[in-house]
């Protein structure tokens, strides 16, 4: 079975550029997420889909970030401008139900904004 | 907020079981324990979750204390492989996962 497939797996920008992150879900998994994990600490949810709505983005940025998962399968995550406080690693999960909440993690994209 | 403690690092000789606690002292009835690991440079890994009763899997032993207030994994057999941070989450339902810092498990050769 194929993991979770996230691109790129690095990148660095200036601030106030823009960049974007794809991810693609294990398959039939209808539950995805984003995670922001900044050096030395754990993940922190940005935003919950379930098929291609919005369960929880609670902790998204929304001046800056956007996501969106418009079939119900791929997602991407946007960060626009980037701020030096946005280098982290970029974590995309998904899960077959999410009342289980076993979260299958693809291998992150790291972030680095100078 | 995490709702757990859990000490911030731990050593373990190659071959020993790895006894890693976690202190949950605030747990509510249906809240689940659930442990992940992540391997330097990887993303986080499911490893076992529980409510009540004892859980095993081919990966670890989950042991929870009767009042459910402290909980510890067990790797019966640690291999270098084993080395990384383990997050101890206490969830609810379909609640979001949140993580603390960790513990950072080092398996000595």
């Amino acid at each position: 079975e194929a993991g979770v497939a996230q691109s790129p797996r690095y990148k660095i920008i200036e601030k106030r550029q823009s960049v974007a992150f794809w991810c693609n879900p294990i398959s039939g998994h209808a539950t995805l997420y984003w995670y922001q994990q900044i050096l030395g600490q754990g993940p922190k949810l940005l935003i919950q889909f379930q098929n291609n709505g919005v369960v929880d983005d609670s902790q998204l940025p929304k001046d800056r970030f956007s996501a969106e998962r418009l079939k119900g399968v791929d997602s991407t995550l946007k960060i626009q401008p980037a701020k030096l406080e946005d280098s982290a690693v970029y974590l995309c999960a998904s899960s077959l139900d999410p009342a289980i909440n076993e979260q299958f993690f693809g291998p992150g994209t790291r972030l680095t904004v100078l | 907020d995490a709702k757990t403690t859990q000490p911030p690092s731990m050593d373990c000789a190659e071959g020993r079981a790895a006894n890693l606690p976690c202190n949950h002292s605030t747990i509510s009835g249906n809240e689940y324990v659930y442990w992940y690991r992540q391997i330097h440079s990887q993303g986080p890994q499911y490893i076992i979750h529980g409510l009540k009763n004892n859980e095993t899997n081919e990966m670890a032993s989950l042991i929870i204390t009767e009042d459910r207030k402290s909980s510890t994994l067990i790797l019966p057999h640690a291999t270098l492989r084993d080395t990384a941070v383990y997050y101890c989450i206490v969830q609810w339902g379909n609640e979001k996962l949140t993580f603390g810092t960790g513990t950072r498990l080092t398996i000595i050769p």
